[in-house]
């Protein structure tokens, strides 16, 4: 069974970059497009951007600019980075996996809640 | 982008009911429309893909219907477990979008 888990600092300051890595196990992340949602408090969901495993990456035009996604294929895993954070990045980030025929998410990490505040 | 816009945002029902949720397209996206469910706390769980396919493990009292622009997901008999969020995502684009959630409530 594919799992996937977020981890990363909980609290980060105004300005500064918010990085998130997400560990897959339970299977490869070859294969596969690998995504950043995130939700804000209350709020719906917002996708980020993705992956592909072969390095390829598509953001959302709202975030483009400040994210950054990144891959690690020899840990399993990929991250995200997100510049120049305000109080409206405050949200909980989740990572999840779409295949390439099927882009719908079928797994999902339990999310992170990383709250950006002085 | 292609916007996805839900409605209601918040229904009210009760243990029995039959319940839909509609989700309109702003340009045709074919079939490729997912339904997900939300518990507070919780990560989204995927019910239908291909804005018909139930997931594996699924209740059958879930369904999807619809193409190109207009789409309804429909619980035929609501249970207490159903009481959550239920979102759509379209990934027509490659810039894959969701609605803004629509929450059923219990009356």
């Amino acid at each position: 069974q594919v799992q996937l888990q977020e981890s990363g600092p909980g609290l980060v300051k105004p300005s500064e970059t918010l990085s998130l890595t997400c560990t897959v196990s339970g299977g490869s992340i070859s294969g596969y497009y690998w995504s950043w949602i995130r939700q804000s408090p209350g709020k719906g969901l917002e996708w980020i951007g993705y992956i592909y495993y072969s390095g390829s990456t598509n953001y959302s035009p709202s975030l483009k600019g400040r994210v950054t996604i990144s891959e690690d294929m020899s840990k399993n895993q990929f991250s995200l980075k997100l510049t120049s954070v305000t109080a409206a990045d405050t949200a909980v980030y989740y990572c999840a996996r779409s295949g390439v025929d099927s882009a719908f998410f079928q797994y999902w990490g339990q999310g992170t809640l990383v709250t950006v505040s002085s | 982008d292609i916007q996805m816009t839900q409605s209601p945002s918040t229904l009210s029902a009760s243990i029995g009911d039959r319940v839909t949720v509609t989700c309109r397209a702003s340009q045709s996206i074919s079939s490729w429309l997912a339904w997900y469910q939300q518990k507070p706390g919780k990560a989204p769980k995927l019910l239908i893909y291909k804005a018909s396919t139930l997931e594996n493990g699924v209740p059958s009292r879930f369904s999807g219907s619809g193409s190109g622009t207009q789409f309804t997901l429909t619980i035929s008999g609501l249970q207490p477990d159903d009481f959550a969020t239920y979102y759509c995502q379209q990934y027509f684009s490659s810039r894959w979008t969701f609605g803004q959630g629509t929450k059923v409530e219990i009356k």
